[in-house]
């Protein structure tokens, strides 16, 4: 069935790029998001990239994606210490998002 | 403001008791959602609707009840017969646009623990 995949944790140095990969499986979908969410809170949409590009660069946020290894990463330059929280990357399909299980990023000084 | 607003934050219930969660949008959207989110876990479909007075069953609708009277509204009833209700449930809305999934703007969430 669809399907994503992220590894559930990452640990940074403040001042560093981190980088979050995710692996999906259904390649009808269009859409591809990243989401942020802090502790206790609800899902804050963070980026989003559609299917036919291969990057989309926004302020300190770089998505690639590889259609064909269907292979998405967020980077975060300059990572910061308001930046610690789970990062879902998301699949949009027909009539539902697909939900990897989160990546906890820590930032450490 | 423009958001998604749900209600209460923390809720707590004792076994055997019907328990509704309030979700309230003021984005004009058609389609909302309801999600529940288990620690580790990413998040699990349990009802959308798309239009008002008609809704779907997600992948974990046993003991779960929902109604869409009105476009801004969906509650969401946990009720007796869902086995293990502990867990942190989210309230989303969207546009409908085609076959393809529209971005989804999410709430602050409702903590539910049963006691």
């Amino acid at each position: 069935g669809e399907d994503v995949e992220q590894s559930l944790f990452l640990s940074v140095r403040e001042g560093d790029s981190s980088v979050i990969n995710c692996t999906y499986t259904d390649s009808s979908s269009t859409y591809l998001y990243w989401y942020k969410q802090e502790p206790g809170a609800g899902l804050q949409l963070l980026t989003y990239i559609f299917s036919n590009m291969d990057m989309k660069q926004d302020q300190r946020l770089t998505v690639l994606l590889n259609k064909k290894d269907k292979h998405l990463s967020l980077r975060i330059a300059d990572t910061q210490t308001g930046d610690s929280a789970i990062y879902f990357c998301v699949a949009g399909g027909y009539n539902k998002l697909i939900f990897g299980a989160g990546t906890r990023l820590a930032v450490h000084p | 403001d423009g958001g998604i607003t749900q209600s209460p934050k923390y809720l707590f219930r004792k076994e055997g008791q019907n328990v509704t969660l309030s979700c309230e949008q003021n984005l004009n959207h058609d389609a909302m959602y309801w999600y529940r989110q288990d620690p580790g876990q990413g998040l699990r479909l349990i009802y959308y609707s798309q239009i008002v007075n008609d809704f779907q069953k997600g992948d974990i609708a046993e003991g779960y009840s929902v109604s869409r009277e009105k476009k801004e509204s969906f509650p969401l009833t946990v009720t007796s017969a869902q086995k293990n209700p502990t867990a942190f449930y989210l309230c989303a809305s969207s546009t409908i646009s085609g076959a393809t999934t529209d971005t989804q703007y999410f709430g602050p969430g409702t903590r539910l623990t049963v006691l």
